[in-house]
């Protein structure tokens, strides 16, 4: 059975510290998905990773891929409060297909306090 | 110009009742999907279909029956609803081609009582 992983799980980080969420996945999987939930909201598509060795930023964020161990993190550089939300890491379903649905891990709920 | 929409966004409803959630995107997407949030934010795949065609049935209970018109709706009917039946409902649709990126509808919290 396909298995997505994150921790932490729960995540209480202050204003201007830096943090990582770690996803393990166990598929062959060149590719993975961040998205980000807001409490009460749809999920928002944060970055698509496309291969091994791939890392995108956008803003305070940076994700990476290393699909040969399997793992995927998502850097939080000086975390600001707007930053508060659940990130959800998925890969496809059927590996490197398309059009394929995704199986999620369960989230990581990240409050950034004062 | 909404995307992927749902209505209705709140459904409140008795044990035993049957009630639908419709889908629809305008995005020209060729696949449409369901996806159940429960209450501890765990998502989980339930159906997925690709021009119309049912794909993918994730050990659903036949209770849940999709159905898509066209390949811009997929709408969701529930039979005999229970307790274990209350989440969030989102629908997504993905375009064709061998990315499976999601867009997802702004989902429907379906409370069972």
């Amino acid at each position: 059975e396909l298995k997505v992983e994150q921790n932490p799980l729960f995540l209480s980080m202050q204003e201007g510290k830096n943090y990582t969420i770690y996803c393990n996945y166990s598929t062959t999987s060149d590719r993975l998905y961040w998205y980000r939930q807001d409490p009460g909201k749809s999920l928002e598509s944060l970055f698509v990773l496309l291969s091994n060795g791939a890392v995108k930023q956008e803003g305070r964020l940076m994700a990476s891929l290393d699909t040969k161990a399997r793992l995927s993190t998502l850097h939080i550089t000086a975390a600001v409060h707007d930053l508060s939300a659940t990130y959800f890491c998925a890969v496809d379903l059927r590996p490197n297909s398309g059009n394929t649905p995704l199986v999620f891990g369960k989230g990581t709920r990240l409050s950034v306090i004062a | 110009d909404t995307a992927v929409s749902q209505t209705p966004k709140y459904l409140v409803t008795q044990m035993g009742n049957d009630k639908s959630i419709k889908c629809e995107q305008n995005l020209g997407h060729d696949t449409m999907y369901w996806y159940k949030q429960d209450s501890k934010k765990f998502l989980k795949i339930m159906f997925s279909y690709n021009n119309k065609e049912l794909i993918i049935n994730e050990t659903v209970p036949n209770r849940f029956s999709p159905k898509s018109p066209d390949k811009a709706h997929l709408n969701l009917h529930i039979n005999s609803l229970e307790l274990g039946d209350s989440a969030v409902y989102f629908c997504a649709s993905s375009p064709l081609g061998t990315l499976s990126e999601q867009y997802f509808g702004p989902g429907t919290r379906l409370t069972v009582t």
